[in-house]
């Protein structure tokens, strides 16, 4: 079965400054992993995704992740976050047929200025 | 505009008083799930439909009820609501094939007395 953890809860960081948000998943079988993001009050909106291809994927207001197999892990990245980035983000691995995703705990991204 | 909707979005009940939760979409497509999200544990997946009268369980079926009668909608019933189902409720959809892809409602706080 498929899982991923997400060991950060909360990550308070400073507007302007980079962010990395950990993602670890574990899987027996080829894994497609996601990012996806909840603004305050919303429901959730795919911010990217690996399915194959290069592992360096880029998702929409520049953010970035890596997959990384030897490591099991899948991080997401943006070197300059801005206030509006504040919201919580959820990591995401699907199996092979893409009947279901299971999500992580979540970690809510918290920028001050 | 394309989207997911549902209602209510507040809902304060009684313990054993059986509700409904719509969920609409109306983007035509075919698979739909039901999440919940709780503090700490992330999303979990209830139900979902891969298309019309096509629905299996999720991780945390108990004490719920789904049904596809109409492409479009995919109504979660709860037939004698505890208050251990208090929690934030999601429906989302998206295209066969593609569930990593999911378009998410607004969400329904449910609150069980």
């Amino acid at each position: 079965a498929q899982s991923v953890t997400q060991l950060d809860s909360q990550v308070p960081v400073f507007e302007e400054a980079p962010v990395e948000l950990r993602c670890n998943y574990s899987s027996s079988v080829s894994v497609y992993l996601f990012w996806y993001v909840q603004y305050p009050n919303q429901g959730l909106q795919l911010l990217l995704k690996y399915l194959s291809g290069s592992t360096l994927v880029k998702g929409i207001n520049g953010f970035e992740a890596e997959f990384n197999k030897s490591q099991t892990s899948f991080h997401l990245r943006k070197p300059s976050v801005h206030i509006s980035d504040t919201a919580e983000y959820f990591c995401a691995v699907s199996d092979q047929g893409f009947q279901k995703l299971v999500f992580g705990t979540g970690t809510r991204l918290l920028v001050s200025p | 505009e394309a989207q997911v909707t549902q209602n209510p979005r507040y809902l304060i009940t009684v313990t054993g008083k059986k509700l409904t939760v719509t969920c609409s979409q109306n983007m035509n497509h075919e698979y739909m799930s039901w999440y919940r999200q709780d503090p700490g544990l992330g999303l979990r997946q209830i139900y979902y439909s891969m298309n019309v009268e096509v629905t299996d369980k999720g991780d945390v079926p108990e004490g719920y009820k789904v049904s596809r009668k109409e492409k479009r909608n995919f109504p979660l019933i709860l037939e004698s609501p505890s208050p251990n189902q208090t929690s934030l409720y999601f429906c989302a959809s998206s295209l066969a094939g593609r569930s990593y892809e999911q378009y998410f409602g607004p969400g329904t706080r449910l609150t069980v007395t």
